[in-house]
């Protein structure tokens, strides 16, 4: 099993640019998770999806963030326009019925300049 | 809405000195609750959950955790630590019917050899 894999580990980008974080859940988990993790805020919960479908994104700070997952095995967090303060480490996590604890991918530590 | 609280924001320890990290939550429901870990510069990792049961939760790597419902405590406990547990560690809790998991601020776990 390769886990959930998150691409790319690092970006680093200009302020106004259009960033695309991308996500692979583990095969059979129907649920996925976007999470941003910074020094000051710690773990916020942006988005997360059951069965493809978005359940919850109240945690998207504003219009700029968008998520989709178009099929099972696929994700993507897109911020367009980037600016600095969106610089933060992106966890994508799956699970399998939401309830049984979540395996972490491996990040996209995001840096805005 | 739940919430975690984790009551320590940075321990530092010396080896062989005992552990106890508290974290409490605030949820009415059946909780389902979770410790990860996340070493330097990785993704969080699940250490150890409780579902049901036995209220003495035991994980990797020597930790254990005790659900204390009238408390509303999880608290981490590993009687020994070692340099290596030098990592953060996440209280998680997940309730309702949607499962998803709602994050403490972390602790970080400071190990002098």
């Amino acid at each position: 099993d390769a886990g959930v894999i998150q691409s790319p580990r690092h970006e680093v980008t200009e302020m106004g640019q259009e960033v695309t974080l991308r996500c692979k859940p583990i095969s059979g988990h129907n649920s996925l998770f976007w999470y941003r993790q910074t020094m000051m805020r710690g773990l916020e919960l942006l988005i997360y999806f059951n069965n493809n479908v978005p359940i919850d994104d109240s945690g998207m700070p504003e219009d700029r963030f968008s998520a989709k997952m178009p099929n099972a095995s696929f994700s993507t967090l897109k911020i367009q326009p980037s600016e600095p303060r969106d610089s933060a480490v992106y966890f994508c996590a799956s699970s399998l019925q939401g309830n049984y604890g979540y395996t972490f991918g491996s990040g996209t530590r995001l840096t805005v300049v | 809405a739940q919430s975690v609280s984790q009551h320590n924001h940075h321990v530092i320890l010396s080896e062989a000195a005992s552990l106890e990290l508290g974290c409490n939550y605030s949820y009415g429901g059946t909780v389902n609750l979770f410790w990860y870990v996340q070493y330097p510069g990785q993704h969080l990792q699940l250490l150890l959950k409780y579902f049901s049961g036995d209220p003495l939760v035991k994980g990797i790597k020597g930790f254990e955790a005790e659900f204390i419902k009238s408390k509303f405590s999880f608290n981490l406990r590993k009687p020994s630590v070692q340099w290596s547990d030098t990592a953060e560690y996440f209280c998680a809790v997940a309730g309702g019917s949607q499962g998803n998991l709602i994050f403490g601020k972390g602790t970080k776990l400071s190990v002098k050899p």
